[in-house]
């Protein structure tokens, strides 16, 4: 199957500071992008869709200017998490896809902020 | 969203078929049956998708019942490596692009 991939694979940051997570579709051109977060023993929850070129949407209750999402190009997206605080410590997942067709997953990265 | 609806856990005896099913009553005509599964701390794997025919690949296969309100994830022989947690979704359209919306999902444990 399609590959996409993250970097890096886990992070530790200092609270209030600010980091960001590359996702690649490293054989594939992505039209969409997807961005979730999971918590321990939680299920993924969808936190934006982005598509290259235009502005991310954000799901119902995700902050926008928290979660900072740029599709710049068909094969990266990256999320920027802003001011992290330890609540923000989670695993955070993107998925790729082309034109409504299989979406794919990374390999997802850990943040930590302590 | 259509949602979907999975028993919390189920367990399977390796070597065995694992039958994995989901209830989806308010899908729409034209919306995919998805299923993915994730192993501890890894991205959602894809497995299968369908939309009317039963469909059936290297992993597994996918039966959706007529009136399309249910579907049964069939891994035909299942081994320990399959224990995981296995999610029925929905694909969403939206005029931005289709989306995933996860469940809870089935926690599936092979045994030995």
């Amino acid at each position: 199957g399609a590959v996409v991939s993250q970097h890096p694979s886990w992070v530790i940051c200092k609270s209030g500071t600010s980091v960001k997570i590359e996702c690649r579709s490293l054989d594939f051109q992505a039209t969409t992008m997807f961005w979730y977060r999971q918590f321990p023993k939680q299920s993924l929850m969808l936190m934006a869709t982005s598509n290259e070129g235009s502005k991310a949407t954000y799901e119902q209750g995700v902050e926008k200017d928290k979660f900072l999402i740029n599709h710049a190009s068909l094969t990266l997206s990256t999320l920027t998490v802003t001011s992290a605080h330890p609540e923000d410590s989670s695993f955070y997942i993107c998925s790729a896809s082309i034109f409504g067709n299989t979406i794919y997953f990374g390999e997802g990265s850990w943040l930590t902020v302590v | 969203d259509a949602k979907t609806t999975q028993p919390t856990s189920m367990d399977c005896a390796e070597g065995r078929a694992a039958n994995l099913p989901c209830n989806h009553s308010t899908i729409s005509g034209n919306e995919y049956v998805y299923w993915y599964r994730q192993i501890h701390s890894q991205g959602p794997q894809y497995i299968i998708h369908g939309l009317k025919n039963n469909e059936t690949n290297e992993m597994a296969s996918l039966i959706i019942t007529e009136d399309r309100k249910s579907s049964t994830l069939i891994l035909p022989h299942a081994t320990l490596r399959d224990t995981a947690v296995y999610y029925c979704i929905v694909r969403v359209h939206m005029e931005y692009g289709n989306k995933l919306v996860f469940g809870a999902g089935t926690i599936l444990r092979v045994k030995s």
